[in-house]
C-alpha cells in the first residue's frame, strides 16, 4: 500500500498524559499537513511542512502541540498534558507541490482523552 | 476571513435518485476548489478538483460545477448508490503565499434502499 499511513489508529489516554502520533506520507510527496477533526465538522488545519521545514502553524494551536518532520519523510505530532478537549480525529495528508497540490489523506488517529 | 459554507447540512435520499450539494466560499483569490468524500471514520478522498477557469468537472456519477463570479460550487450525484452515504466536503485553496486550504463542514448524505 503506497498511501498515507498513520499510527496508531486509536489512542485512549488519561488527562495530563503526553501522546505522540506518527504519519508516513506518500514517498515522493514533499508537503505534509496535520489536521484535527471533531464530529460533524470539517478538518481544521494545524500545521504544514514542506520537506523538513515547518512553514505554517495555526494560531489556534496550543503550545502543548508540537510537530516534527526531521528528515523530510515521516512526521510526528505530540500533544503534551492532554485535555479532554483534545479528543478528536487527527488527520495527516501529503501532497506533491505541483499545479494541483492535491492532498491525500491518511485514515486518521482517533484520540480519546478520559 | 476565508470561509466555506455548505448546504444542506444533511440530506436523505432514496437509492437511485439524484441530488445536488452546494458550496459557497469567500476565499479570494483562490487557486482551486475540491470536493472530497469522507466515509465515517476514514480520511477524506478527493473526488474532483477545479481551477478558477474551469466550469465543470466530472468523475463518474459525480459532477462538480463552479461559478467563480458568484463564488459558488455544486456537486451533483447521479443515480445514487448506498455506497454514496458519506460526508461531502468542499475545500478551497488560496493563492499567494499561503497553502492552507479552507474546509467546509461538509454535507452528510444518507442513501436509503
Amino acid at each position: 500500500d503506497t498511501g498515507v499511513s498513520q499510527n496508531p489508529r486509536h489512542k485512549i489516554t488519561k488527562r495530563g498524559q503526553n501522546v505522540t502520533f506518527r504519519c508516513d506520507p506518500i514517498s515522493e510527496h514533499n508537503r505534509l499537513y496535520w489536521y484535527r477533526q471533531t464530529l460533524g465538522q470539517g478538518p481544521e488545519f494545524l500545521t504544514y511542512f514542506q520537506n523538513e521545514a515547518q512553514l505554517e502553524k495555526s494560531r489556534l494551536l496550543s503550545d502543548r502541540f508540537s510537530a516534527e518532520r526531521p528528515k523530510g519523510s515521516f512526521s510526528t505530532l505530540e500533544i503534551q498534558r492532554t485535555e479532554q478537549g483534545d479528543s478528536a480525529m487527527y488527520l495527516c495528508a501529503s501532497s506533491l507541490a505541483d499545479h494541483t497540490d492535491t492532498q491525500y489523506f491518511g485514515p486518521g488517529t482517533r484520540l480519546t482523552v478520559l | 476571513k476565508n470561509q466555506v459554507e455548505q448546504s444542506p447540512q444533511s440530506l436523505i435520499i432514496l437509492e437511485g435518485k439524484n441530488c445536488t450539494l452546494q458550496c459557497n466560499y469567500t476565499v479570494s483569490p483562490f487557486s482551486n476548489l475540491r470536493w472530497y468524500k469522507q466515509d465515517t471514520g476514514r480520511g477524506p478522498v478527493s473526488l474532483t478538483i477545479m481551477t478558477f477557469s474551469e466550469n465543470t468537472k466530472s468523475n463518474g456519477r459525480y459532477t462538480a460545477t463552479l461559478d467563480a463570479d458568484t463564488k459558488q460550487s455544486s456537486l451533483h450525484i447521479t443515480a445514487s448508490q448506498l455506497s454514496d452515504s458519506a460526508s461531502y466536503i468542499c475545500v478551497v485553496s488560496p493563492t499567494g503565499g499561503s497553502y492552507i486550504p479552507t474546509f467546509g463542514r461538509g454535507t452528510s448524505l444518507i442513501v436509503h434502499p
